[in-house]
């Protein structure tokens, strides 16, 4: 059971180079979001999805898009890296609705030089 | 004002001890609330969901505080396997079910 499967791990990027960060799920979750954690910072929301075709933002979407025409597939695009985007970036996937756990993939962790 | 606030510790305590961790929301519509648990350079993970009543996992108790707004957890007899950062989750009160995190609390149990 792979669960939350997040690629690439590492990634290196020259700014305004894009590039896409890779979700999936196999557990069947119409809930899926994207976070960035920045040191001595929780997790911040980029974008969330309540299930397919459809999208909305978070907390810090700038700079961010996102689309989800399946349920299991939900990627993360950077149009124009920038620095400030350099982070470690985590994809979730739940069961909406208030009680649920959230699982989370093992994380992206993003430089932009 | 942060939506969930935490003290960011980090809290250094002997193996054995027993430390309390805070968190306060404030939004009085959050509908629930989680302790989760991350190691470092890691992916969170659901250490406990917290209720009303409280709730008690082996040596971790968690209680919320609905009036005050404000959720606890408590891990007593500290292992050295508890040294984590441990982050407060609240989900949000509206429709959109979002997870709404705080900044963690650093925790370093020593031998």
């Amino acid at each position: 059971n792979a669960g939350v499967t997040q690629t690439p791990k590492f990634q290196v990027l020259k700014t305004g180079q894009s590039m896409t960060l890779q979700c999936a799920q196999d557990m069947n979750h119409e809930y899926m979001s994207w976070y960035r954690q920045d040191p001595g910072m929780g997790l911040r929301l980029i974008h969330y999805s309540v299930g397919a075709g459809i999208t909305d933002q978070g907390e810090v979407p700038n700079g961010y898009n996102v689309s989800r025409s399946t349920t299991e597939d939900f990627p993360l695009r950077l149009l124009s890296a920038a620095p400030s985007q350099t982070s470690v970036y985590f994809c979730a996937s739940s069961y909406p609705g208030a009680g649920t756990e959230a699982f989370f993939g093992q994380g992206t962790r993003l430089t932009v030089v | 004002r942060k939506e969930v606030e935490q003290d960011p510790g980090p809290f250094n305590v002997p193996e054995g001890a027993t430390v309390a961790f805070n968190c306060t929301y404030s939004n009085s519509a959050s509908q629930s609330f989680f302790w989760y648990r991350q190691d470092c350079r890691k992916e969170p993970k659901l250490l406990m969901s917290v209720y009303s009543s409280g709730n008690e996992d082996g040596r971790f108790t968690a209680q919320l505080n609905r009036a005050s707004q404000y959720i606890s957890l408590l891990i007593r007899d500290s292992k050295l396997s508890d040294s984590a950062t441990y982050l407060c989750v609240v989900i949000s009160g509206d429709s959109s079910y979002k997870l709404i995190f705080g900044s963690g609390t650093r925790l370093l149990v020593r031998p």
